[in-house]
């Protein structure tokens, strides 16, 4: 069974533009979860699909924004990159069956804004 | 919302030493993971425990949910083993959001 695949792998952008990080989930999941780790730090919350929708939102502006489509793999836009931006960007998915499904995590997207 | 911490927040081992690492939650959960995070980024799951007792070869957790605390176990440390470890908790009776721990972060030197 594929686990959650993420691309790009790494992925170099300057101040301004926008970034897109594409997840795919591991089949028969139906939720996506984003996260972003700054270096040397945590795991902060992005971004929770389930269904196509938009279920949960961390506490992140406006320009980081995402989707899921019907096949439940899902995008995470960036745009206006700000230096702070760089960071790890992880994607997990689960079976959202029931609560409580564990979550599988994709490699991440190594995002460097110049 | 639910705060999650862990402790203690670095730790250095002799190779083959042993080592508990504890994770404390504000609230019930219904979803508890532990995860290690290698030095290459990759967050590779290590428990699904929201109670109960596991064991995976040198690592087992215990989750104790009445508490709300769980403790991972490492025994006879490899230097493979070098890396963060993360738990991670879902809130019971919310939305499926998952908080992670702040993280403990093991070096095990030969």
């Amino acid at each position: 069974e594929a686990g959650v695949t993420q691309s790009p792998t790494h992925l170099i952008k300057t101040r301004g533009q926008q970034a897109t990080l594409r997840c795919s989930p591991i089949s028969g999941h139906t939720s996506v979860y984003w996260y972003q780790q700054a270096l040397g730090l945590g795991l902060q919350f992005l971004l929770w699909y389930d269904e196509g929708e938009e279920r949960n939102r961390g506490n992140f502006p406006p320009r980081f924004s995402g989707r899921q489509f019907p096949n439940y793999s899902s995008e995470l836009n960036v745009n206006a990159l700000e230096l702070e931006d760089s960071a790890l960007y992880l994607c997990a998915s689960s079976h959202q069956g029931a609560p409580g499904s564990p979550l599988h995590f994709g490699n991440g997207t190594r995002l460097t804004v110049t | 919302g639910i705060q999650v911490e862990q402790s203690p927040p670095d730790l250095i081992l002799q190779e083959g030493a042993n080592s508990t690492l504890r994770c404390n939650f504000s609230d019930s959960v219904n979803n508890l993971q532990w995860f290690h995070q290698n030095p290459w980024g990759q967050l590779i799951n290590l428990f699904y425990i929201p109670s109960g007792t596991k064991q995976n070869g040198r690592l087992s957790a215990t989750t104790v949910a009445t508490e709300r605390y769980s403790l991972l176990y490492i025994s006879s440390s490899q230097t493979t083993d070098s890396g963060v470890y993360f738990c991670a908790v879902v809130r019971a009776g919310g939305y499926q959001k998952v908080t992670f721990g702040t993280g403990t972060k093991l070096q095990v030197i030969p």
